[in-house]
Order: C-alpha cells, then structure tokens, then sequence
C-alpha cells in the first residue's frame, strides 16, 4: 500500500499481558516514530528511528515498553505487563529524509488493556 | 511541561466564515510549526507548515500565522466548509531533535451548515 500501516487496529488485552504493534512504514522513508494518544491529550512521543542510528528513546514511559526496527523497514512496539493506564491509540508514523518534512501518520492501533 | 499548547478544546464556526485556531508554544529552540488535522478513527494528516524564517505560509484555503515575539502561531481556514470538521493539532520541531514533533492538544473544530 500507499500509506503507513498499523496492525492491528485494535487489541484487547487483560492486565499483565504483553502485546506487540506492528507498523510498516512507506516505502523508501528512513524515519519512523511511535506516538501514542490517550483519552482527551494531545499526541505522546515514544521513540524515533534514523536510519541505522541509535533510537531515541526518551520518550517510552517506562522499562516494561520496547520497540525495534527490523531491516531499516518493520517497526514493533511491545508492551509487557500492561497496565490500565497503557490504554491508548498507539500511532505509527514514517517520514522522509531531509529534516522537517512532514510525517505520514498510520490509522493507529487502539488498545484496550481490561 | 506542555511545551505546545492549544487553549481551545473546541471551537464552532459557520459555514463559509472563517475558522481561527491558537497555537502558543515555550520551547523558542522550535524552528518549525505544523498543523495536522485528524478525522475518527484516522491518523493526523499533514496540513501545513511554516519555518521560523517565515510569519505567514499560505496554500489554498489554509494560511498559518507565526508571531515567534510572542511564541504564538495561527491556523486560519477561510472559507470553511463542513468537510473540515475534525481535530487540529499543532505541531513542533527544534532542529537539534531530528524530526521529532511535539505536539498541542488539539482543537476540534465543528464548522455548521
């Protein structure tokens, strides 16, 4: 596909479960980052890819989240031993090199943690 | 610490008029603002944009307004039509963090028929 896609859409999961989101980015773009948005707030910063430059990860909440980069390409975001407050839209978005263009944002997975 | 702030969680405008939407921000290290917008149940999309170099970025119907004095930029939509009911984030960078975007709130917009 054209755009940026986000799997799955939505995920219900109990407490202390883990879950992993998937996104694929557009092709050919080297940047990709995790958001996420929460009930009523703006979009939360997770984690960025460059390339095959370190992460930055300052944004993760917490040790229990993780995200990799596979191949410059697939990104998963994992959450162990979710909590309530993990629930969220998690949005996934890819951009291009030079710095400051703009980012191509997925549908988002929502995840319900019960 | 809020860096990007939209005081207006929603904001209702008729048809044809013209839509305004705030944007104040702290951080004067950003040096390039966006707007976003997002339909339910969708990603935000790429709206606008406009360097620091630059007060005034225009296309279409869409003009952004940046007063870097004052830390504050504008989203103006004129003349606004129903289709653009949806949520308005604004967005920005600094130039020593990559492409990463901070972002406000958002602001919905509700434009009446």
């Amino acid at each position: 596909g054209a755009g940026v896609s986000q799997s799955p859409s939505n995920k219900v999961t109990e407490k202390g479960k883990d879950v992993e989101l998937r996104c694929d980015p557009i092709s050919g773009h080297t940047a990709l980052y995790w958001y996420r948005q929460s009930l009523g707030q703006g979009l939360e910063f997770l984690i960025y890819f460059q390339g095959n430059s370190a992460p930055d990860k300052s944004g993760l909440p917490s040790d229990r989240f993780s995200a990799e980069r596979t191949g410059g390409s697939v990104s998963t975001l994992t959450i162990q031993r979710t909590q309530q407050e993990d629930s969220a839209v998690y949005l996934c978005a890819s951009s291009l090199v030079p710095l400051n263009s703009p980012l191509h944002f997925g549908n988002g997975t929502r995840l319900t943690v019960t | 610490d809020q860096q990007v702030k939209q005081n207006s969680p929603s904001l209702s405008v008729q048809e044809g008029r013209i839509s305004i939407l705030n944007c104040d921000y702290t951080n004067s290290m950003f040096d390039y603002f966006l707007w976003y917008k997002k339909y339910p149940a969708e990603g935000p999309t790429f709206l606008i944009s406009i360097s620091s170099i630059k007060d005034k970025n225009e296309d279409g119907r869409f003009t952004v307004f940046l007063n870097k004095s004052a830390k504050h930029l504008s989203l103006h939509i004129v003349p606004s039509q129903p289709g653009d009911s949806a949520v308005y984030f604004c967005a920005a960078s600094a130039r020593d963090s990559g492409s990463r975007l901070t972002f406000g709130e958002g602001t919905q917009l509700t434009v009446n028929p």
